[in-house]
């Protein structure tokens, strides 16, 4: 069965610092992975898909890379902005199931 | 934009209570997904359609939970009777097929509290 962690579970960091999020998968057979942002109560805005033959996806301040061999993916938010204040979500694709990490939850501080 | 549309947004209840949760899909996805969001947790999915037919329900709780997808376009969810430990966030996705590389887009979901 797949695991998806992410670490930290919460990040809190001043305005323009640059974000660091981490998620690590067990099961490296994966046909992409995903990044999704989730405000509070709201549902999931995906953020960046990356194929199992990419090493990496930008999109403006975000850059997601994966290594798959090594089960890993960080995505790195560029500037961090108060905006930026939500959970992100890691999700990883195998045999058609999508499985998530719990999240981190990050505070950009003003 | 097209989106996945669900209703209600929130929805409390009472212990023993029936439940049902909606949602539309994205017109022409032929793939629909239910996932329940525990607060803390990511989603797990709990059942798969694949036009009118279910292809994965095996972490959906059958004594009490049922989905349907008569038309092959929308979808409801009941839970019957509800319990406490249901309190969570149910979201809708889906996606065009049910091919790997597809992308599932997700609805705004639905947050039920069980009293």
């Amino acid at each position: 069965k797949q695991e998806v962690t992410q670490i930290p579970a919460a990040l809190s960091v001043p305005e323009g610092e640059n974000l660091v999020l981490n998620c690590s998968f067990t099961d490296s057979a994966i046909y992409n992975l995903q990044w999704f942002r989730q405000d509070p109560g709201k549902g999931l805005t995906s953020l960046l898909l990356i194929q199992s033959s990419q090493r990496e996806q930008t999109s403006g301040r975000l850059n997601a890379s994966l290594d798959k061999s090594s089960g890993r993916s960080t995505l790195y938010i560029a500037a961090s902005q108060p905006g930026d204040s939500a959970t992100y979500l890691c999700a990883v694709k195998d045999d058609y199931k999508l499985s998530f990490g719990a999240g981190t939850t990050v505070t950009v501080r003003a | 934009e097209a989106e996945v549309a669900q209703s209600p947004r929130y929805k409390i209840t009472e212990k023993s209570q029936a439940v049902a949760f909606w949602c539309d899909p994205i017109s022409g996805h032929a793939t629909l997904y239910w996932y329940r969001q525990i607060l803390g947790q990511g989603p797990e999915l709990l059942v798969q359609f694949q036009d009118e037919s279910v292809v994965d329900d095996s972490q959906l709780p059958k004594d009490r939970f049922s989905a349907e997808r008569l038309k092959g376009v929308d979808s409801t969810l009941k839970i019957q009777p509800a319990e406490l430990g249901d309190s969570a966030m149910y979201l809708c996705a889906s996606s065009l097929e049910a091919r790997p590389q597809e992308t599932q887009y997700f609805g705004p979901g639905t947050r039920l509290l069980v009293l």
